[in-house]
């Protein structure tokens, strides 16, 4: 079965710095990888994804993660960070299976 | 826009009592799911519905139960509630049942079993 690991329950950065959310995961097969988001007191939200193809992904905010397969890794990051972007961050992988299963997240604070 | 809309909000319940989540989408989703977000452990899947009159067993169903009512609504019961299902459910919906499908989620019920 696939499983996700994010490193790094708290991150914390200065506004305008880099945002570098790590994950990795473990899959025998090509998988399907995601990244979430989720404000206070809301569902989670699809900033990206990885399907096929290219392996830098574009999302929402500025966010992009790229797919290295030698690493085992969808690492997310954000040039220049906003406070806006405070949040916790969730990796996701699935297969066409569609269990999904979701990394334990990571809380993303910003600071002024 | 609607989305995703989930009932109640909030509940807290006597270790032994039962209750009924409602979910329900408006999006035409073809698949529904239910998870529940424990602190450092992420979201973990507890059944999922590929399409109307189908469901099926996800990776932490004990104690739980579902119903595909319709192509709208999925509700997950818990019948005799205890301490171990305090947590965060959420409801979420997809296109259809395939490994690459977008998420929708609805914003969630905070269960308290005492």
């Amino acid at each position: 079965a696939q499983s996700v690991t994010q490193l790094g329950s708290h991150v914390s950065v200065s506004e305008g710095a880099l945002v570098l959310l790590r994950c990795n995961y473990s899959s025998s097969v090509p998988p399907y990888l995601f990244w979430y988001v989720q404000y206070p007191n809301q569902g989670l939200q699809l900033l990206l994804k990885y399907t096929t193809g290219a392996t830098l992904v574009k999302g929402i905010n500025g966010f992009e993660a790229e797919f290295k397969k030698s690493e085992t890794s969808f690492h997310l990051t954000k040039p220049s960070a906003h406070m806006s972007d405070a949040a916790e961050y969730f990796c996701a992988v699935s297969h066409n299976n569609n269990d999904m299963r979701f990394g334990a997240g990571t809380r993303l604070t910003v600071k002024p | 826009n609607a989305g995703v809309t989930q009932t109640p909000k909030f509940q807290v319940l006597k270790t032994g009592q039962s209750m009924t989540l409602q979910c329900a989408q408006d999006m035409n989703h073809n698949s529904m799911y239910w998870y529940r977000q424990d602190p450092g452990m992420g979201l973990r899947l507890i059944y999922y519905s590929a399409s109307e009159g189908t469901t099926d067993k996800g990776e932490v169903p004990n104690g739980y139960n579902v119903s595909r009512l319709n192509k709208r609504e999925f509700s997950l019961r818990l019948e005799s509630a205890a301490p171990s299902q305090t947590s965060v459910y959420f409801c979420a919906s997809s296109e259809a049942h395939g490994g690459n499908e977008k998420l929708f989620f609805g914003s969630g019920t905070q269960l308290s079993v005492l």
